[in-house]
């Protein structure tokens, strides 16, 4: 079974700029999430959806974080515009359905200068 | 005050040590745990996946869970330098909302 699979593995962008991240999940699997995972920190959820609908965005800034599922497998994360406090980890997991264990992708690495 | 509480470490042990890792949470709505480890540049891994309190053993592995106290554990016997990680206990509530310790940074020195 293939994994949870995130592009770019890096990225490094300037305050005030935009960047995306994507992220397949496990084939079958109905429930997606985005974490943050600041240095030293468990990861933060900031999106569930479950299918293409969002089930728990509360932790999401909106002002500038923005998520998609389309078609209910893959998935994008935005930040638009970039702030320095964005440096973190952004990991993508997903599961069979919402109460069962979520699979990691290995997360893209962000780097605000 | 954090939902999870996690022993913060580092820990730092001999090879063969049987290592005790910890977390409190204080909601009741949690009823999923799990312990998760995380090597340096990747994601989370699961290790464990209990929702009932009582003992689940894998291999060497064995998470201890005790909701009466709001109580998990995560115990490692016959520790190897590839235990080397950092552990992180996590904890669902029926919809699926998980919420993580900060980890817990363990090294098994040969």
């Amino acid at each position: 079974e293939a994994g949870v699979a995130q592009s770019p593995r890096y990225k490094i962008i300037e305050k005030r700029q935009s960047v995306a991240f994507w992220c397949n999940p496990i084939s079958g699997h109905a429930t997606l999430y985005w974490y943050q995972q600041i240095l030293g920190q468990g990861p933060k959820l900031l999106i569930q959806f479950q299918n293409n609908g969002v089930v728990d965005d509360s932790q999401l800034p909106k002002d500038r974080f923005s998520a998609e599922r389309l078609k209910g497998v893959d998935s994008t994360l935005k930040i638009q515009p970039a702030k320095l406090e964005d440096s973190a980890v952004y990991l993508c997991a997903s599961s069979r359905d919402s109460n069962q264990p979520q699979h990691f992708g290995d997360g893209t690495r962000l780097s605000i200068l | 005050q954090k939902e999870v509480e996690q022993d913060p470490g580092p820990l730092s042990v001999p090879e063969g040590a049987i290592v005790s890792l910890n977390c409190t949470y204080s909601n009741s709505a949690f009823q999923y745990f799990m312990w998760y480890r995380q090597y340096s540049r990747k994601g989370p891994e699961l290790l464990m996946y209990t929702y009932s309190s009582g003992n689940k053993e894998d291999g060497r592995f064995t998470a201890q869970v005790d909701k009466s106290s709001k109580y998990i554990s995560l115990f490692i016997r016959d520790s190897q330098p590839s235990d080397s990680a950092t552990y992180l206990c996590a904890t669902n509530t029926n919809a699926g909302k998980s919420t993580f310790g900060d980890g817990t940074t363990l090294t098994v020195k040969p």
